[in-house]
């Protein structure tokens, strides 16, 4: 089974309107931290936010929130007042702290086009 | 802040031949991996390094060797390179505290012919 799943191959958002990206994660452990990476036409990776399993507010930074519903085992993305530069691939990713704290298990990402 | 460098960016070699792909990172870290990202799929651990000295395999090693040379360096390694790695390698680094994010290089864009 796919321990990340992202659904949405690609999303268009209006500028200035908020979007959000689907990502949900499949895993047995109790401990354990979701990510979400950003990959412009650049190629670099970069990260945009963290959220741990205990942790019990849901991770903002700045435009950025994971929307972390731990029973549905889902944690979306919302990019509020979208901006031209955030068109990009969107890859949601997950570290487990029992079975490999080393390994970073990704989706297959979703690509976000922002229309002016 | 140079964070986590790779060389070379592009890199084309006939099946066969050898190459070492190198990263090197200057945020202190203790851990450092590399990744391989093929299209329409996330990126795959091929190893890993969580402290300088040691080094494991990830999810994908085969036809893969590393070295951690020291703290800042981690090298891959392909000793024959084969189609089936034609991919966009990423090394990244992390410093095995709090969140251990991962911070990750430009990547290296190899093609095998």
């Amino acid at each position: 089974a796919q321990k990340i799943t992202q659904t949405q191959p690609g999303m268009f958002v209006q500028e200035k309107e908020a979007v959000t990206l689907d990502c949900t994660y499949d895993t047995s452990d109790q401990s354990y931290g979701l990510f979400w990476y950003k990959q412009p036409s650049s190629g670099e990776m970069i990260f945009l936010i963290y959220q741990g399993s205990y942790d019990e507010q849901n991770a903002t930074e700045g435009r950025y929130s994971l929307n972390f519903q731990k029973a549905r085992k889902s944690a979306n993305l919302v990019i509020s007042a979208s901006q031209l530069g955030d068109s990009a691939m969107y890859f949601c990713a997950m570290r487990e702290d029992q079975t490999g704290a080393n390994n970073l298990f990704f989706g297959t990402g979703t690509r976000l086009t922002v229309i002016p | 802040n140079a964070g986590v460098t790779q060389t070379p960016k592009f890199q084309v070699l006939k099946t066969g031949q050898s190459m070492t792909l190198q990263c090197a990172q200057d945020m202190n870290h203790n851990s450092m991996y590399w990744y391989r990202q093929d299209p329409g799929m996330g990126l795959r651990l091929i190893y890993y390094s969580a402290s300088e000295g040691t080094t494991d395999k990830g999810e994908v090693p085969n036809g893969y060797n590393v070295s951690r040379l020291n703290k800042r360096e981690f090298s891959l390694r392909l000793e024959s390179a084969a189609p089936s790695q034609t991919s966009v390698y990423f090394c990244a680094s992390s410093p095995r505290a709090f969140k251990n994010i991962q911070y990750f290089g430009a990547g290296t864009r190899l093609s095998v012919l």
